[in-house]
């Protein structure tokens, strides 16, 4: 069955440096996703991506982060400078298409702020 | 907004038991319902949705939810639970909207304890 994929796994970055988070997708995806997890907390939405543009972002989805989809298969989330609170897993989710289709996620990423 | 409430954030249950997790939301337009499980260090795997008809639904691995509409509830059910059915269970809802993109809003989880 076909899987979203992160990498890396875990990644520790000083506090004041930038980061980029991995994701591929399930190939013919439409829809692609970001949540984030603060240990202990609930997931969180952070935005949602069609059409090479960001459809809707919440509240936690600030200047410093952003999103892109480089090529085909490729979709990143880059949080510019990063703080202590940022430490969490960030999970990628797609979903083929419009309506109540179930977002496939990714095993995620754990961010470790130093 | 939407929001999801799961009130119990522990159920411990002995295995072969029965077991309800519970979960409401609140939203002011209608919402897809779903119930995703974690197991340690993995990511979110669906369970099973909810998005119209029969409100009565079945998932993997057994578990089934009911949908109630004049409770605005979505309570998880499975008849009898197994040591591997331990992991977190995250109860969520998206909006149904014309835009398809909408993202989850998701419970705080509900961390299924079985025990021996």
């Amino acid at each position: 069955e076909p899987e979203v994929t992160q990498t890396p796994s875990h990644q520790v970055t000083q506090m004041g440096q930038e980061v980029i988070l991995r994701c591929v997708p399930i190939s013919n995806h439409l829809y692609f996703y970001w949540y984030r997890q603060i240990l202990g907390q609930k997931v969180e939405f952070l935005v949602s991506f069609y059409n090479n543009e960001i459809s809707e972002k919440s509240e936690i989805f600030d200047d410093q982060f952003s999103v892109e989809r480089p090529d085909g298969s490729n979709f990143t989330l880059k949080i510019r400078s990063t703080k202590l609170e940022d430490s969490a897993m960030y999970f990628c989710a797609s979903k083929p298409n419009r309506g109540g289709q179930p977002q496939h996620f990714g095993d995620g990423t754990r961010l470790s702020i130093l | 907004a939407q929001s999801v409430t799961q009130l119990d954030s522990q159920v411990p249950v002995f295995e072969e038991a029965p077991v309800e997790l519970r979960c409401n939301y609140s939203s002011s337009v209608s919402v897809y319902l779903f119930w995703y499980v974690q197991y340690p260090n993995q990511g979110l795997q669906l369970l099973l949705k909810y998005l119209s008809g029969s409100t009565l639904v079945k998932g993997i691995n057994g578990f089934e939810a009911e949908f109630n509409k004049s409770q605005t509830s979505f309570h998880l059910r499975k008849p009898s639970v197994h040591i591997s059915d331990t992991a977190e269970y995250f109860c969520a809802v998206s909006v149904i909207s014309g835009g398809g993109a909408d993202g989850l809003t998701f419970g705080k989880g509900t961390h299924l304890i079985i025990q021996p």
